[in-house]
Order: C-alpha cells, then sequence, then structure tokens
C-alpha cells in the first residue's frame, strides 16, 4: 500500500495521559499535514510541514500539542495531559510540490479521552 | 474571512436518483476547488480538482462544476448507488497549502 499511512486507527486513553499518533506520507510527498475532525464537522488545519520544517501552526494547536517531522519522512503528533475535548479524528494528508499538489489523507487517528 | 459553505447539510435520496450539492465559497486568493467523498470513519479522498480556469470535470457519475465569477461549485451524483453514502466535502485551497474544508453534505442513499 503506497498511500498515507496513519497509527493507530483507533486509540482510547484516560484523561490526563499523553498519547502519540504517527503519520507516513506518500514517499515522494515533501508537505505533510494534521487536520482534526470532530463529528458532523469538517476537517480543522492543525499543522503544516514542508520537508523537516514546520512552517505554519494553527492556533487550534495549544501548548499540549506538538508535531515533528525529524527527517522529513514520517510525522509524529503528540498530546500531553489530554482532555476530552481532544477527542476527534486526527488526520494526516500528504501532497508533492509538484503538479495540482493534490493532497491524499490518511485514514486517520481516532481518539476517545475518558 | 475565508470561508467555505455547503448545503444542503445532509440529504436522502433513493437509489438511481440524481442529486447536485452546493458549495459558495469566499476564499481569496483563489487557487484551486476539490471535492472529496468521506465514508464514515475513514479519511476523505478525492473525487476532483479543478482550477480557475475550468468549468466542468466529471469522475465517472460524479460530475463537478465551478463558476469562478460567483464563486460556486457544485457536485453532480447520476444514477446513486448504496455506495455513495457517505460526506461529500468541498476544499478550496487558498494559496500554496492552505486549504479550507467546508463542513460538508451528508448524503444517505436508500435502497
Amino acid at each position: 500500500d503506497t498511500g498515507v499511512s496513519q497509527n493507530p486507527r483507533h486509540k482510547i486513553t484516560k484523561r490526563g495521559q499523553n498519547v502519540t499518533f504517527r503519520c507516513d506520507p506518500i514517499s515522494e510527498h515533501n508537505r505533510l499535514y494534521w487536520y482534526r475532525q470532530t463529528l458532523g464537522q469538517g476537517p480543522e488545519f492543525l499543522t503544516y510541514f514542508q520537508n523537516e520544517a514546520q512552517l505554519e501552526k494553527s492556533r487550534l494547536l495549544s501548548d499540549r500539542f506538538s508535531a515533528e517531522r525529524p527527517k522529513g519522512s514520517f510525522s509524529t503528533l503528540e498530546i500531553q495531559r489530554t482532555e476530552q475535548g481532544d477527542s476527534a479524528m486526527y488526520l494526516c494528508a500528504s501532497s508533492s510540490t509538484e503538479g495540482r499538489g493534490e493532497a491524499f489523507f490518511g485514514q486517520g487517528t481516532r481518539l476517545t479521552v475518558v | 474571512k475565508n470561508q467555505v459553505e455547503q448545503s444542503p447539510q445532509s440529504l436522502i435520496i433513493l437509489e438511481g436518483k440524481n442529486c447536485t450539492l452546493q458549495c459558495n465559497y469566499t476564499v481569496s486568493p483563489f487557487s484551486n476547488l476539490r471535492w472529496y467523498k468521506q465514508d464514515t470513519g475513514r479519511g476523505p479522498v478525492s473525487l476532483t480538482i479543478m482550477t480557475f480556469s475550468e468549468n466542468t470535470k466529471s469522475n465517472g457519475r460524479y460530475t463537478a462544476t465551478l463558476d469562478a465569477d460567483t464563486k460556486q461549485s457544485s457536485l453532480h451524483i447520476t444514477a446513486s448507488q448504496l455506495s455513495d453514502s457517505a460526506s461529500y466535502i468541498c476544499v478550496v485551497s487558498g494559496g500554496t497549502y492552505k486549504y479550507i474544508f467546508g463542513t460538508g453534505t451528508r448524503l444517505k442513499v436508500l435502497a
């Protein structure tokens, strides 16, 4: 499978715990995005990487959230001291600077904070 | 403010019928507009992408139109199938990497 891969698919955690999600983009894509989607809503932008550089972070990304893309390939999104309001689907997408730069999405990680 | 609004919020149709979903946007500058299909619990999958100069784009039973003057787009689904039941999201790119998402239209196709 050469698409965008996200792990885990589902995560249930207790409030206050830390969680980390991983995204493996399409190999030749240099752009990587994280989005958060709550039920019945469209995805909301969280952050964007071009290669290993994090070029933009949304105001939605509080101090408890951190994202990395250390070698310009896979990326991790960590949430510290999770809150119930963090429960959502976390989507990763990747695109290339070539062509139309169409973004391809992973299947998402569903986080439930109890 | 950059916004993408979709209508209707939800739609129920019988299998075999056609339907049209609407998308209005106020994103500026405008780069391109995409329609994605999102099955429940899964990531969005691209259906079509259109730039400023493209008025119509088809992908099988899906036909998207774009009027860049009025900043409106539509997605027409012909001869609907049960597998068309999903959320359809309109996404407008406002620059190099900015994607503004609509809240989607939830389509339910009944047998």
